[in-house]
């Protein structure tokens, strides 16, 4: 399969625990985006990164997360201190960033609950 | 925030009828993007038109784009049980790449 991946599919866990997501992108897509969507709601933006430079953060993006992107390949989003309000699904896209045209391709999603 | 509104919420149709989708946004675009999202498959491209464009098909899916309007609309002919799922419109914002979703249209066909 050569789509976007992220892993876990689900992630269950108690308030105040750090979390790590991953996503693998499709091998020759340089972007790298993340979106949070809640449930009932269209995706919101988060970051992305062009090859291994993280270009933009949404003010969603709180002190809690940090995501990184360290060989321009697979990307981690972490998630410190987890709050309920943290629950969401987590999706990860890619795209060939040749223009704003651009297809982006989604991943299946992490879908967190925090307890 | 999400920058778009798509219209109506929810649609229940019959196997076979056309469903029809509304998208509006407040800022100009370069190009408009359709999406749909079931749990089996996540979320798909089904459709992008560019602003200078009026009107774009695919199989059974046509989009229309009003720039004077800022709106656009995503009909599905001849539907399927198959086509139950929630659409999305989405639009790059300014040169970033990053997409900009409506909250989307949940759309039931009943076989």
């Amino acid at each position: 399969d050569t789509g976007v991946s992220q892993d876990p599919r689900h992630k269950i866990t108690k308030r105040g625990q750090n979390v790590t997501f991953r996503c693998d992108p499709i091998s020759e897509h340089n972007r790298l985006y993340w979106y949070r969507q809640t449930l009932g709601q269209g995706p919101e933006f988060l970051t992305y990164f062009q090859n291994e430079a993280q270009l933009e953060k949404s003010r969603l993006l709180s002190d809690r997360f940090s995501a990184e992107r360290p060989k321009g390949s697979f990307s981690t989003l972490e998630i410190q201190r987890t709050e309920q309000g943290d629950s969401a699904m987590y999706l990860c896209a890619s795209g060939d960033g040749t223009s704003v045209v651009e297809t982006q391709y989604f991943g299946p999603g992490t879908r967190l609950l925090v307890l | 925030s999400q920058q778009g509104e798509e219209d109506p919420q929810a649609l229940s149709i019959q196997e076979g009828e056309n469903a029809t989708m509304n998208c509006s946004y407040k800022t100009s675009i370069n190009n408009l993007q359709w999406y749909r999202q079931n749990s089996g498959r996540g979320l798909v491209h089904l459709i992008l038109i560019r602003s200078n464009e009026r009107e774009k098909h695919s199989g059974r899916l046509r989009v229309t784009l009003d720039t004077s309007k800022k709106s656009s609309s995503l009909l599905i002919t001849a539907s399927r049980a198959a086509d139950t799922a929630s659409y999305f419109c989405a639009r790059v914002y300014n040169q970033g790449g990053k997409l900009i979703f409506g909250q989307g249209t949940e759309l039931s066909v009943k076989p």
